[in-house]
């Protein structure tokens, strides 16, 4: 099945510079690439996703790259704002197979961006 | 005001008690799912469900329990015959959609707020 690796795990920046969180994934049929932002206490939200047609999507100060020969996707934040500050996961949709096609997720990267 | 509750937000249970999680979406999504995470993990899949009466095993299944009565609501029962339910629960939701020719389509996972149990 789809195995997800994210790096690195934690991730401290000072504000305004950019961040970038890597995934690599397993199941070369894997098609949609999403990243979500949680905050502490909270649920995961929808920040950008890639679907596997795509090279890379760009959304004002955050961008993802994938790279379907190597893969691996990226996120990158630029201008980091300390609002930043929160646990970032990529995810891939598994191409089938014992997960029917479900999304399977990083171990998340803790960024913190400080002021 | 459209969206994903859980309710409640936090949780305790005594050993050997069998308790129910609460997920509602008012979204008319098709697809909704549980997911458990732990510290230093990412989500993993309990449950997810396609159809309104139907639903399939997600990677960590085993302990846990499902209906699919509504297609607004997948409550997430947390039997005693899970070893360690202390964590953090979370209900998604999505539009599911299957290609004509039976490739799934990828779509939109929503999250709802989670609910933190613990077991004393």
């Amino acid at each position: 099945g789809e195995n997800v690796e994210q790096h690195p795990s934690t991730l401290s920046v000072q504000e305004g510079d950019s961040a970038v969180i890597k995934c690599t994934y397993s199941d070369s049929a894997s098609n949609y690439f999403p990243w979500y932002k949680q905050e502490l206490g909270k649920g995961p939200q929808l920040i950008i996703d890639i679907r596997s047609n795509v090279g890379e999507k760009k959304d004002q100060r955050i961008a993802v790259t994938l790279n379907k020969t190597a893969k691996h996707f990226s996120l990158h934040i630029t201008e980091t704002q300390p609002e930043d500050s929160a646990v970032y996961f990529c995810a891939a949709l598994s191409g089938g197979g014992g997960s029917q096609g479900n999304l399977i997720f990083g171990k998340g990267t803790k960024l913190s961006v400080k002021p | 005001d459209g969206g994903i509750t859980q309710s409640p937000k936090y949780l305790f249970r005594k050993e050997g008690q069998n308790v129910t999680l609460s997920c509602e979406q008012n979204l008319n999504h098709d697809a909704m799912y549980w997911y458990r995470q732990d510290p230093g993990q990412g989500l993993r899949l309990i449950y997810y469900s396609q159809i309104v009466n139907d639903f399939q095993k997600g990677d960590i299944a085993e302990g846990y329990s499902v209906s699919r009565e509504k297609k607004e609501s997948f409550p997430l029962t947390v039997t005693s015959a899970q070893k360690n339910p202390t964590a953090f629960y979370l209900c998604a939701s999505s539009i599911d959609n299957w290609g004509a020719l039976g490739g799934r389509a990828p779509m939109k996972q929503f999250f709802g707020p989670g609910t933190r149990l613990t077991v004393l």
